[in-house]
């Protein structure tokens, strides 16, 4: 069946805009993940979503980040006022219930802040 | 939280020759632990995990091991092929957060 799947797979801004970028998870899937890979760097984890329960937001870096996730499908993740450091791959996984369940990477948004 | 170490950050081995990866973490309340391979501009892709309950787990060409004791956890691939070249990272879990190792380059030459 079709992997978890991100857009854009590209995103250039301007310092100070809003940027959205897009998760949709394997279907049946009611895990979801953010994580954030500097260049060089492990990926970072930002926020957890499972089910309709309260999102788990201990990785998010700044009160300018900010995820929703509607209908407990397709994942949102919005950076408010981008700043250069926020430049990175922004990487989307999902999974199933249990967090022991193995998690599956989609391919990605590649943030530019210039 | 938790503090994932992995080394080294590098690795060249020959083609043929075994490579060996090791992470150490610090929460002992993980109980999960993923290694992924990552190949350039590609998404991470999940090789092999171990539960807490076990001490080793093996998958054709690749071994994990895990010492709950002492807190740290090793990737082993054997008879390594050039295909085996990427960046590969640890993880563990605790709660409902991966936390990653800062990752191993693999280059394995013909």
């Amino acid at each position: 069946g079709a992997g978890v799947s991100q857009s854009p797979s590209n995103k250039v801004t301007e310092k100070g805009k809003d940027v959205e970028l897009r998760c949709d998870p394997i279907s049946g899937h009611t895990a979801l993940y953010w994580y954030r890979q500097s260049l060089g760097q492990g990926l970072e984890f930002l926020i957890y979503f499972q089910g309709n329960s309260a999102p788990d937001k201990s990785g998010l870096p700044s009160d300018r980040f900010s995820a929703e996730r509607t209908g407990g499908s397709v994942s949102t993740l919005t950076i408010q006022r981008t700043q250069q450091e926020d430049s990175a791959v922004y990487l989307c996984a999902s999974g199933l219930a249990g967090a022991t369940d193995t998690q599956y990477f989609g391919p990605g948004t590649r943030l530019t802040v210039l | 939280g938790e503090n994932v170490e992995q080394h080294p950050s590098t690795l060249s081995v020959q083609e043929g020759d075994s490579a060996v990866i090791k992470c150490t973490y610090s929460d002992s309340a993980s109980n999960y632990f993923p290694w992924y391979k990552q190949e350039l501009g590609k998404r991470p892709q999940l090789i092999i995990d171990i539960r807490s309950n076990v001490g080793e787990k093996k998958d054709q060409r690749i071994a994990v091991t895990l010492n709950k004791t002492a807190k740290h956890f090793s990737l082993h691939i054997t008879e390594t092929q050039p295909e085996d070249s990427a960046v590969y990272f640890c993880a563990a879990l605790t709660g409902y957060a991966l936390n990653f190792g800062k990752g191993t380059s693999l280059l394995v030459t013909p």
